[in-house]
């Protein structure tokens, strides 16, 4: 079984400033990642997966995550949010061998970008 | 239409009533999901279907009853509704056969029970 801890419930970041969103995992097998966004009123749309290979991962909307295996982190990061990027954030894992596309997600960290 | 459907988007229901929710997807897929989001806690995940066969039912009161009649259509019918049971509802599609594919989420039912 695989938990996915999300640190951060709200996140408040002015325009233009760097935003961090971290995302922790546990799992006794080899998981891939994945980050979903979910603007209101919408249902939740993919930025960026994590499956194989460089552990720096770029996404849509100028999102990029990195894997580290050894912290057994997926930490979400963008250099200069707008306040588009206000929304809710969410971290998913799925076991590698697991028949079918199963996710698991963290609790979601709410990012309010201001002017 | 594109993506994944829902309707109704919003639902509001007395608990004694029977009502239905219902999930289309336009893209081809083979399976299909419900989840439920309520505040404060994770997305859970209720029910996986796989070329219209239930592979997953996560422990979901009897209350909650879903039909997949093909691989495009999704229905989760529910009758004697609990006010816990106040979520959004959210319909997911993929590809079932690997864990590294993405899922396709719709725009989900706002239900509140009264």
């Amino acid at each position: 079984a695989q938990s996915v801890t999300q640190l951060d419930s709200q996140v408040p970041v002015f325009e233009e400033a760097p935003v961090e969103l971290r995302c922790n995992y546990s799992s006794s097998v080899s998981v891939y990642l994945f980050w979903y966004v979910q603007y209101p009123n919408q249902g939740l749309q993919l930025l960026l997966k994590y499956l194989s290979g460089s552990t720096l991962v770029k996404g849509i909307n100028g999102f990029e995550a990195e894997f580290n295996k050894s912290q057994t982190s997926f930490h979400l990061r963008k250099p200069s949010v707008h306040i588009s990027d206000t929304a809710e954030y969410f971290c998913a894992v799925s076991d590698i061998k697991a028949a079918g596309n199963k996710l698991t997600f963290g609790g979601g960290t709410r990012v309010l970008v201001k002017p | 239409e594109t993506g994944v459907t829902q309707t109704p988007r919003h639902l509001v229901m007395g608990m004694t009533n029977k009502k239905s929710l219902k999930c289309e997807q336009h893209l081809g897929h083979n399976a299909m999901y419900w989840y439920k989001q309520s505040a404060k806690k994770p997305l859970e995940l209720m029910f996986v279907y796989s070329l219209e066969e239930r592979v997953e039912n996560n422990s979901v009161p009897s209350r909650f009853s879903p039909e997949c009649p093909n691989s495009s259509h999704l229905f989760l019918h529910l009758h004697t509704l609990q006010p816990e049971d106040s979520a959004l509802y959210l319909c997911a599609s993929s590809q079932y056969a690997q864990s590294s594919y993405e899922q396709y989420f719709g725009p989900g039912t706002r239900l509140t029970v009264t």
